[in-house]
This record gives C-alpha cells, structure tokens and sequence, in this order.
C-alpha cells in the first residue's frame, strides 16, 4: 500500500520566519512529487511540483527532494498570514499514472 | 483559460438514493480524475479517465462509477448512498499526454448525505 506520511501540526510560525513542511512516501518508484495548498472550504491549489533530487525554487517557495530518503519538503520563506492553509503533499507512482497519493496535509498558522 | 469547473457545488441526498456529479476540465486536457475528501480519510483517489475509457481506478466499492464524454466532461455516480459518502468531491485535470503530468482541481462538490 503506497503512503504519504505528513505531520498534521499545527505548524505555527511568526510572521516574516520561514515554514518547513515535511513529507515521506512509501514507494520508492514513485517520480514525481507535488505540493498542494488548501484554504479551509476549498479546493487543494497546485504550489509547486519537483521531478528530480535536489532544490526547485519558485518565488518564496522552495521544494526539495531527496528520493534515497524518500523525503520531500517544502520551504516556505518570508511566510504571510496569507499562507496560513492546510499544505498537502501529493506523490505520482510514475510516468504515465495519473493517481496522485496523498498525505493528509499539514495545518500551517502564521502568526501576524 | 478557463479553470476546471464542477456542478453541482452543493448537495442533500438521504439514504439510498443516487447522485450525479458533473466536471468540465481545463480546454485541451483530456484526462479527468475523481477524488473524495473527508476529514478522517483526506483525499483519496477513485478513478480516472482518459479519452472516454476508464484508466485509472481505486480502491472504492462498484457502487461509485463514473464516465467521460467525447468532448472530455466527466460524471462521476454514486448509487445506494450511504451517510459516509458524505465528502467533498473534487475532480482534477491533466493534459493526459503522459510523462510527468500535473493536475489541477476543480472547486468540488459537497455532497451531505442524510
């Protein structure tokens, strides 16, 4: 059975600090890795996706993967109220699948 | 571009009766999949399509089905409902070309069983 394990927090953090979301999944195929966002009575809303080991950048966001671990994170910089949502880590057991696993979310609060 | 867009957003069904929900994915995506939220179970995928046949499916009893149409709308049934079908429904879209697709949800249904 594939997993996707989150903390489910809450994660709360100071206004301006920087937010760290972790994720592990089960299934060493798996290839790539997304992390969704979700405000409270809505639906999930794609941040970002990364495909190979390493940092993948994208304004204050920042994902990370590291497939020998099985980790993913996501790094969230200068962090806003704004941000306060559930972050949900999604993983693609490979090319071609299009059943996306996932974790069920952290709760981040950030604090004004 | 129009987002993905589900209908209807609400609904009350009771006991044993069925439910149809609707998607419109992003114009051009041919791939549409289905996914129920709960709070205790999170997202969890049913199925999905691609060029009107069924590629994908998960771990959901026969009584959720679902279909898509030459124009690539989906609609997901669920028949005999039961008070724990109660979830939010979403659906999401791709390109369906393969390789390392990306998935972008619809606002979902909320589906209350009474």
């Amino acid at each position: 059975q594939k997993e996707v394990e989150q903390n489910s927090g809450p994660l709360s953090v100071p206004e301006g600090a920087i937010a760290s979301l972790n994720c592990t999944y089960s299934d060493r195929g798996s290839q790539s890795f997304f992390w969704y966002r979700q405000y409270s009575g809505k639906s999930p809303e794609l941040i970002m996706f990364i495909y190979s080991n390493g940092d993948k950048e994208d304004g204050r966001f920042t994902a990370q993967l590291n497939k020998a671990s099985q980790y993913v994170s996501l790094l969230i910089r200068d962090s806003q109220p704004s941000d306060s949502a559930t972050y949900l880590c999604a993983v693609n057991s490979g090319a071609g699948s299009y059943q996306l696993t996932f974790g069920k979310g952290t709760k981040l609060s950030v604090i004004p | 571009k129009a987002g993905v867009t589900q209908t209807p957003r609400y609904l009350i069904k009771t006991r044993g009766q069925q439910v149809t929900l609707s998607c419109s994915p992003i114009s051009g995506h041919r791939s549409v999949s289905w996914y129920q939220q709960t709070p205790g179970q999170g997202l969890q995928f049913l199925f999905e399509y691609f060029s009107e046949t069924q590629r994908n499916k998960g771990n959901f009893p026969g009584r959720f089905s679902g279909r898509q149409f030459s124009n690539s709308r989906s609609e997901m049934n669920v028949s005999t409902l039961e008070l724990g079908d109660s979830a939010l429904y979403l659906c999401a879209s791709s390109t369906g070309a393969g390789g390392m697709e990306t998935q972008y949800f619809g606002p979902g249904t909320r589906l209350l069983v009474l």
